[in-house]
């Protein structure tokens, strides 16, 4: 099956840092999604992308197909972003087979 | 008004027993998913439904038996409970499998 990588596996910010999460994927894939997973344990969807570019407010996400990975894009972090983040794909031939990559771990400190 | 519900959150059961999570979501969406999160927290799907078909099945012990009465709602009923099922289940939905897909707050199953 599909592989998802994501990098780094932990990160720890101060407030007001930028950030970048990566997700790398063995095949092509017609559906990516990006979810944050708060300290209370809830699963949000952030983006679904599978192509291109989409921004929503401070968090931007972009994903080049072709070269088969996605990039998740924090500015100006906020202790509220602490979390996990997971990158999920699904493949050409399975789009609703989400599989989910290891997630990045990431810590704002005030 | 919450769009995917799942009750209950917490679950805390003897090995042996039987036990079911309900899941229902007001999204008018056709596709409803369980997954499991492990204590790494690493989340793989088990099943899923599309307009009360079983569509996905993955490898997952037949203790574990869904059911969907209807597209909204999605239960899991388990089996003579392990020790190894403790984990955080959780519910999703999305529309037609190929848009934002939407999680429940899941239930924590602790096996004792």
């Amino acid at each position: 099956g599909i592989q998802v990588e994501q990098s780094p596996p932990d990160l720890i910010l101060q407030e007001g840092a930028n950030s970048t999460l990566r997700c790398n994927f063995s095949d092509s894939v017609n559906n990516l999604q990006w979810f944050h997973q708060n300290p209370w344990g809830q699963l949000i969807n952030l983006f679904y992308i599978p192509s291109g570019t989409k921004q929503n407010g401070r968090l931007s996400a972009t994903t080049v197909a072709t070269e088969r990975y996605s990039l998740l894009y924090i500015s100006s972090s906020q202790t509220t972003d602490s979390g996990v983040y997971f990158c999920a794909v699904g493949s050409s031939g399975s789009a609703r087979q989400l599989t989910f990559g290891s997630g990045t771990q990431l810590t704002v400190l005030p | 008004d919450t769009a995917v519900s799942q009750t209950p959150k917490y679950l805390v059961t003897q090995m042996g027993n039987d036990k079911s999570i309900k899941c229902e979501q007001n999204l008018g969406h056709d596709t409803m998913y369980w997954y499991k999160q492990d204590s790494k927290k690493f989340l793989k799907i088990m099943f899923s439904y599309n307009n009360k078909e079983l569509i996905i099945n993955e490898t997952v012990p037949n203790r574990f038996s869904p059911k969907s009465p209807d597209k909204a709602h999605l239960n899991l009923h388990i089996n003579s409970l392990e020790l190894g099922d403790s984990a955080v289940y959780f519910c999703a939905s999305s529309q037609d499998g190929r848009t934002n897909l939407f999680f429940g707050s899941g239930t924590q199953l602790s096996v004792l």
